[in-house]
């Protein structure tokens, strides 16, 4: 199996701030990575696929980049309802994985 | 757009079948384009892939589960399940369904609300 590692696993940020989160896997994916946003009690949100494509009606202010095993979500200013849990997956094989997930805290 | 529905008991007594349905509308289970999900995830924890079905017949399983999964499709009431056989108390969960985009890198792009499952006697 493909694992999968985040850092950090959480971090506060304040309103109009830029957090970066990082998400590696345990070997080379290619583009083959996606992330995911959830809040309590909701299912998972798809933001990001392959990497770097924004999935449609995700704002712009989310980007992913990175290739190969190394890959991250940046949001740049930062808003409240960005305050959730941030999970990546792996699409290169199955099974498919999920990173352990970063909580963001937006003060 | 597609929206799935789980539904199914919330309370499972240990050594028995967890049995899970996901109601599909807005599209065809029948579409070429998808993979049909499960996934879950226990109380406080992170997101595990449980399996996925295509719905000419092709799955795919989670080996860590050990063979307990079957994952099935109605395509006439388009609809897709979950047995998990031999449960215990590590199988209580919130299991969501999703849809699994097929082409290209792939990804979860629909999932239903989820739904918890309690594995106690």
């Amino acid at each position: 199996d493909i694992q999968m590692t985040q850092s950090p696993s959480s971090l506060s940020a304040s309103v109009g701030d830029r957090v970066t989160i990082t998400c590696r896997a345990s070997q080379s994916i290619s583009s083959y990575l996606n992330w995911y946003q959830q809040k309590p009690g909701k299912a998972p949100k798809l933001l990001i696929y392959a990497a770097s494509s924004l999935h449609t009606g995700v704002p712009s202010r989310f980007s992913g980049s990175g290739t190969w095993t190394d890959f991250t979500l940046t949001i740049s200013n930062l808003q409240p309802e960005d305050s959730a849990t941030y999970y990546c997956q792996q699409s290169y094989n199955t099974p498919r994985t999920f990173g352990p997930g970063t909580k963001v805290d937006v003060k | 757009q597609l929206q799935l529905q789980e539904s199914g008991p919330g309370l499972v007594k240990p050594s028995e079948t967890l049995s899970l349905t996901c109601t599909v509308s807005g599209g065809s289970i029948s579409s070429s384009s998808y993979y049909w999900a499960w996934i879950r995830q226990p109380p406080g924890k992170g997101l595990e892939w449980i399996g996925a079905m295509y719905y000419s017949g092709t799955t795919y399983y989670n080996p860590s589960l050990k063979r307990r999964a079957f994952i099935s499709v109605d395509t006439s009431k388009n609809q897709f399940s979950l047995n998990l056989s031999s449960v215990t108390a590590a199988d209580t969960a919130v299991y969501y369904c999703a849809s699994w985009y097929n082409y290209g890198y792939g990804y979860f792009d629909n999932w239903g609300q989820g739904t918890l499952v309690t594995v106690s006697s």
